[in-house]
């Protein structure tokens, strides 16, 4: 049982290059999470998906774009990274029926 | 929309005093208040939470507390060890059942 897992750990990008985030989970969760991490900015939610099938917004989505390929995997999608999404990247997951969320170990990217 | 304050933003305390951590959320509608610790380069791990029908919780050295009147709520540890050195988030579910809000972090800090 892995829990959640991210790949890449590290990444560094060119501006304007685009890269997929992949995150995937062996809990069979329902829910799962994309969050950017910056200093003295706490967790901010990029997307969620509360089943298979859906997607949401969350405070910070434009310039990403997600999929939930399926009940395991949700993915993050930088299309045109630009240095402003230079960041720590974690997804989580969530239990039906509960609250408590589950992240994976994230991911540093760097857009230069 | 919603939002959640933290603080102190760091905190620096004598290994056995007693550490406090203070949030206020601004959505009335909010019913679930976890707490999430992390470690350097680590991702975040729940270590408490509380719902809205209670006003306190307990579990060993940790504690928090809810007034659901004032919007706030506290993370309490006692006797504190240098392994309680982390970076503490305080988060709020918000106006969906999938969404948590999440303060901006309180770097703790326990000299030995």
């Amino acid at each position: 049982n892995a829990g959640v897992t991210q790949t890449p750990k590290f990444q560094v990008l060119k501006t304007g290059q685009s890269m997929t985030l992949q995150c995937a989970q062996d809990m069979n969760h329902n829910s799962m999470y994309w969050y950017r991490q910056d200093p003295g900015m706490g967790l901010r939610l990029i997307y969620y998906s509360a089943s298979e099938g859906t997607t949401d917004k969350g405070e910070v989505p434009n310039g990403y774009n997600v999929s939930r390929l399926n009940k395991r995997e949700f993915s993050l999608r930088l299309e045109s990274a630009a240095p402003s999404q230079t960041s720590v990247y974690f997804c989580a997951s969530v239990m039906a029926g509960s609250y408590e969320q589950y992240f994976g170990p994230g991911t540093r990217l760097t857009v230069t | 929309g919603e939002n959640v304050e933290q603080h102190p933003s760091t905190l620096s305390v004598q290994e056995g005093d007693s550490a406090v951590i203070k949030c206020t959320y601004s959505d009335s509608a909010s019913n679930y208040f976890p707490w999430y610790k992390q470690e350097l380069g680590k991702r975040p791990q729940l270590i408490i939470d509380i719902r809205s029908n209670v006003g306190e919780k307990k579990d060993q050295r940790i504690a928090v507390t809810l007034n659901k009147t004032a919007k706030h709520f506290s993370l309490h540890i006692t006797e504190t060890q240098p392994e309680d050195s982390a970076v503490y988030f305080c988060a709020s579910l918000g106006d969906s059942s999938y969404k948590l809000i999440f303060g901006s972090g309180t770097r703790l800090l326990v000299r030995p």
